[in-house]
């Protein structure tokens, strides 16, 4: 089946500055790679997702980028904010979505 | 709207008890889904309802029994707790009426399990 792995595990960043977190996927058939992020008691709630039709996606200080040929995606947040502070989990699908093991990122103000 | 519902918010069971975990939705959406999530791995699905009536194994369905109600209602049963299922667990539910996986799912706010 498929194999999802998220990088790095943990990320602290400056008020201001981006972020990055990176994912790998295995299943070469993924065609729906999302973000969600989780905030501390709650759900995940998706923030932005692609499709294996489109190379990147942005919206406002949110993007992703694909590499359908090295099957890996990543999630960019620019001018960062303390409430961009949580958890953020990547996800590939072909049939059901298998989940990265997820980033805690913290933003100090 | 509330969106996805669950209950209860925590739990805690003695090794060999049973327990319902209860969800419910008001988005009208076909499907639902139970997870669960454990420190460092992420989210695994349990199982899917793509309609009332009927439900399919996920990643990790082994001691877990599910029922779609109805078109809002999907519980998860854990019929002989074991340690090992001392979890988080999340419903979601979604627009999607069959495979792939590739619309926006909703996940209520969890259910803290602990079995000791």
């Amino acid at each position: 089946g498929e194999n999802v792995e998220q990088h790095p595990s943990t990320l602290s960043v400056q008020e201001g500055d981006s972020a990055v977190i990176k994912c790998t996927y295995s299943d070469s058939a993924s065609n729906y790679f999302p973000w969600y992020k989780q905030e501390l008691g709650k759900g995940p709630q998706l923030i932005i997702d692609i499709r294996s039709n489109v190379g990147e996606k942005k919206d406002q200080r949110i993007a992703v980028t694909l590499n359908k040929t090295a099957k890996h995606f990543s999630l960019h947040i620019t001018e960062t904010q303390p409430e961009d502070s949580a958890v953020y989990f990547c996800a590939a699908s072909r049939r059901a979505l298998t989940f990265g093991s997820g980033t805690r990122l913290q933003v100090q103000p | 709207n509330a969106g996805v519902t669950q209950t209860p918010k925590f739990q805690v069971l003695k090794t060999g008890q049973s327990m319902t975990l209860q969800c419910a939705q008001d988005m009208n959406h076909n499907s639902m889904y139970w997870y669960r999530q454990d420190p460092g791995m992420g989210l695994r699905l349990i199982y899917y309802s793509a309609s009332e009536g009927t439900t399919d194994k996920g990643e990790v369905p082994n001691g877990y029994n599910v029922s779609r109600l109805n078109k809002r209602e999907f519980s998860l049963r854990l019929e002989s707790a074991a340690p090992s299922q001392t979890s988080v667990y999340f419903c979601a539910s979604s627009e999607q009426t069959s495979w792939p996986s590739n619309y926006e799912q909703y996940f209520g706010p969890g259910t803290r399990l602990t079995v000791t």
